[in-house]
């Protein structure tokens, strides 16, 4: 059984501060890594969509994957109080073109 | 460029009715899948169309089913609710033709099982 895992949070960071969210995965073949950001009452925005080792970098936010060790993070620099919300993490099933399998997410809190 | 339309947004049944759902996805994809929210188990896969075609299925009852049109708009049905399907239903769309590619969901259909 494939599995995401997330840590459910609440990680509460200081405004401006970097806020660090980590993601494992069982299946050593997946190939593509998926983050979204989703708002209470709202649904899932993709961030950042990272497949290569090493750091994606966009604006505010890093995608850091590292498919030795199964773990994929997401870096969010200079935090803002609307950075609050969930963050999935979801990887898709080996041969499943838009079939993914989703962590629990991770709840931010930016307190000013 | 328009992104995936879900419809309704929101709606109220009561238990034993059934349910449709519509998405409409991103103009050129030509795969949609579906997807559940619930508190409780989070978000959970129910099946992806490509070109008019089921072609994965999540661990669902039989009483959700869909389907897809040429024009690659999808519907999806749950028969028979019961108020465990309350829930936001997410659409999400992708060309579908390579693993490695962007996936878009929509705003959901919130439902409510009374």
């Amino acid at each position: 059984q494939k599995e995401v895992e997330q840590n459910s949070g609440p990680l509460s960071v200081p405004e401006g501060a970097i806020a660090s969210l980590n993601c494992t995965y069982s299946d050593r073949g997946s190939q593509s890594f998926f983050w979204y950001r989703q708002y209470s009452g709202k649904s899932p925005e993709l961030i950042m969509f990272i497949y290569s080792n090493g750091d994606k970098e966009d604006g505010r936010f890093t995608a850091q994957l590292n498919k030795a060790s199964q773990y994929v993070s997401l870096l969010i620099r200079d935090s803002q109080p609307s950075d609050s919300a969930t963050y999935l993490c979801a990887v898709p099933f080996s041969g499943g073109y838009n079939k993914l399998i989703f962590g629990a997410g991770t709840r931010l809190a930016v307190h000013p | 460029k328009a992104g995936v339309t879900q419809t309704p947004r929101y709606l109220i049944k009561t238990r034993g009715q059934q349910v449709t759902l519509s998405c409409s996805p991103i103009s050129g994809h030509r795969s949609v899948s579906w997807y559940q929210q619930t508190p409780g188990q989070g978000l959970q896969f129910l099946f992806e169309y490509f070109s008019e075609t089921q072609r994965n299925k999540g661990n669902f009852p039989g009483r959700f089913s869909g389907r897809q049109f040429s024009n690659s708009r999808s519907e999806m049905n749950v028969s028979t609710l019961e108020l465990g399907d309350s829930a936001l239903y997410l659409c999400a769309s992708s060309l579908g033709t390579v693993e490695l590619n962007t996936i878009y969901f929509g705003e959901g259909s919130w439902l409510t099982v009374v």
